[in-house]
């Protein structure tokens, strides 16, 4: 069964401070990952999909890098801004052909002025 | 396109009532699936379906049930409602069954008193 851990359980920083999420899964057997944010009380916004024959993906001050074989993705966030404060949650996707999802508990960040 | 929709964005049921949460995409998505999310417990899969009349179940199934009757909709029908239930609700679909792009839908808050 796939099991996903995210380190650090939460974070809290200055403003413009780069910083990295990890997420980590004992399956590496999987097609795709990808990456959302979820503001308090709020639905999933995806951020990216790193698809299996990709192994970086970036969107504006987002990067994220996926290295299967050791059953690793990290999120990279530069230049953090206050407006980047909120949980991050990341899903690898049809590890060994299961249909079933597991996701990780997030990161909850906190980006102070 | 409107994406994910669901409804209704919140409810409160007495101990033993029945209710059914609506999921609909119009994405053409042949995989959709409903989670619970709740406070340290993250995102937990309780059913899913990879297309019109095939459903399976997830990790937390027991007292709810779902069917699929069309690709557009996936219903989720809490049988006797119990305090434990008392969750948000988060439907999703993907058009390459689990290892697809996951969307989400904007969530269902569900408290039973």
């Amino acid at each position: 069964k796939q099991e996903v851990t995210q380190i650090p359980a939460a974070l809290s920083v200055p403003e413009g401070e780069n910083l990295v999420l990890n997420c980590s899964f004992t399956d590496s057997a999987i097609y795709n990952l990808q990456w959302f944010r979820q503001d308090p009380g709020k639905g999933l916004t995806s951020l990216l999909l790193i698809q299996s024959s990709q192994r970086e993906q970036t969107s504006g001050r987002l990067n994220a890098s996926l290295d299967k074989s050791s059953g690793r993705s990290t999120l990279y966030i530069a230049a953090s801004q206050p407006g980047d404060s909120a949980t991050y949650l990341c899903a690898p996707l049809g590890q060994g052909g299961s249909e079933k999802l597991v996701f990780g508990k997030g990161t909850k960040l906190t980006v102070n002025p | 396109n409107a994406g994910v929709t669901q409804t209704p964005k919140f409810q409160v049921l007495k101990t033993g009532q029945s209710m059914t949460l609506q999921c609909a995409q119009d994405m053409n998505h042949e995989y959709m699936s409903w989670y619970r999310q709740d406070p340290g417990m993250g995102l937990r899969l309780i059913h899913y379906s990879v297309g019109a009349g095939i459903t399976d179940q997830g990790e937390v199934p027991n007292g709810y049930n779902v069917s699929r009757s069309t690709t557009e909709d996936f219903p989720l029908r809490l049988l006797s409602a119990a305090p434990s239930q008392t969750s948000v609700y988060f439907c999703a679909s993907s058009y390459i069954r689990g290892a697809g792009e996951q969307y989400f839908g904007p969530g269902t808050r569900l408290t039973v008193t």
